[in-house]
């Protein structure tokens, strides 16, 4: 069965306080990792796919990574409009569905 | 633009009632999905579609029913049969090339 575990549950950082989010992952054969960022009361915003192990990409202040067993969102210098909760992804290879497995997420807070 | 919505955002159910959530899409996508998302856990998978006159059950199908008459159109129904139905619903679809899942507004079920 497939299995994400982010960590931690919560995050409280100062503005301009960096750190780094963790997506550990167990699949029989990772087709995908996908992170989303979802604000209260709101569906999830796609961020990054990562296909492969050594995989990198950015967008603004953010940076996800991807090992064999983990992935990591690095936070450069957030800011307080960065504060919501991360959510990571994968989707297993093999079979037809594409379902994703999620993580409970990850709640940031940035305070000014 | 092209996008995701979903109506309505807020509805509130007395218990035994059937309810319909709506979901549309114009971003041309043949595969869509409903998850739900409860307090302190990960989206989980209720049905998806692949193709038009074609759905799947997911992880949690039971109390629910969907149909695929349009590609555009992918409505849920709750029945009086699923047992704790206040969650907040997501419905997405998924661009192929990518396999990323794109997610809409969401609906917040409350049962009364």
């Amino acid at each position: 069965e497939d299995q994400v575990t982010q960590s931690p549950e919560a995050l409280r950082l100062q503005e301009g306080e960096s750190s780094s989010l963790n997506c550990s992952y167990t699949v029989s054969g990772l087709r995908g990792l996908f992170w989303y960022r979802q604000d209260p009361g709101k569906g999830p915003e796609f961020l990054f796919t990562l296909y492969s192990a050594g995989e990198e990409k950015e967008k603004e202040r953010l940076k996800a990574t991807l090992t064999k067993k983990e992935s990591f969102l690095h936070i450069t210098a957030p800011k307080p409009e960065d504060s919501a909760t991360y959510l990571c992804a994968v989707q297993a290879g093999g079979g037809s569905n594409y379902k994703l497995t999620f993580g409970k997420g990850t709640l940031l807070t940035v305070n000014p | 633009d092209g996008g995701i919505t979903q109506s309505p955002k807020y509805l509130f159910r007395k218990e035994g009632q059937n309810v319909t959530l709506s979901c549309e899409q114009n971003l041309n996508h043949d595969a869509m999905y409903w998850y739900r998302q409860d307090p302190g856990q990960g989206l989980r998978l209720i049905y998806y579609s692949q193709i038009v006159n074609d759905f799947q059950k997911g992880d949690i199908a039971e109390g629910y029913s969907v149909s695929r008459e349009k590609k555009e159109s992918f409505p849920l129904t709750v029945t009086s049969a699923q047992k704790n139905p206040t969650a907040f619903y997501l419905c997405a679809s998924r661009k192929e090339s990518t396999d990323t899942q794109y997610f809409g507004p969401g609906t917040r079920l409350t049962v009364l």
